[in-house]
């Protein structure tokens, strides 16, 4: 049992660059969701799904594109990469209150 | 937005030490979760509180859900060295869709 399994663990971009980290869960979780980490900030909701085909925005959203196709996958994309957006993302399900994190994607935009 | 105040931001302590943290907010929570996260790793989930006055241990830890709704602590009992990392406290208003919001996160270090 993976858990939540995100990928690529590292990255760098240049500015303007798009890319798109990948985020999966086997827990059969409806609700997913998208933070960033930035040191003294602590953990910021990015987009949240509450199910396959529902998306929204949480406290910090510009900049980035979410979509739910399947109930286990839910990309974030960055259209035009930003260095405001370097950053450690967390991808996360959730079950009863508790949310279940990934191991994280470091992304670095120069 | 509705916000998480957490302290202390960091703290130094000795190996054997008890360590005390907290969260406190201007809105009750229905649920307080703690968490801790290990360098270069995600969150894991230590403890979860319900309801108000609830104290919970998980091993050497001991996290309560305050009466108020509005706070919880955290405490580590003989402090070792890997319980280093950043402990963070998220809570649930209930509005939302029910997404937690996280304190600031509280980081630890154990001289041994």
């Amino acid at each position: 049992n993976a858990g939540v399994t995100q990928t690529p663990k590292f990255q760098v971009l240049k500015t303007g660059q798009s890319m798109t980290l990948q985020c999966a869960q086997d827990m059969n979780h409806e609700y997913m969701s998208w933070y960033r980490q930035d040191p003294g900030m602590g953990l910021r909701l990015i987009h949240y799904s509450v199910g396959a085909g529902i998306t929204d925005q949480g406290e910090v959203p510009n900049g980035y594109n979410v979509s739910r196709s399947t109930t286990e996958d839910f990309p974030l994309r960055l259209l035009s990469a930003a260095p405001s957006q370097t950053s450690v993302y967390f991808c996360a399900s959730r079950e009863a209150n508790v949310l279940t994190f990934g191991a994280g994607s470091r992304l670095t935009v120069l | 937005g509705q916000q998480l105040n957490q302290s202390p931001q960091s703290m130094f302590i000795q190996e054997g030490e008890d360590v005390s943290m907290n969260c406190t907010s201007s809105s009750i929570f229905n649920t307080w979760l703690w968490y801790k996260q290990d360098p270069g790793e995600g969150p894991v989930l230590l403890i979860a509180l319900y309801k108000a006055g609830e104290l919970t241990s998980n091993g050497r830890l001991t996290a309560q859900f305050g009466i108020t709704r509005k706070d919880s602590f955290l405490n580590i009992s003989a402090s070792i060295p890997s319980d280093v990392g950043i402990y963070f406290c998220a809570g649930n208003y209930g509005g939302s869709q029910g997404n937690l919001i996280f304190g600031k996160g509280t980081k630890l270090s154990v001289k041994p």
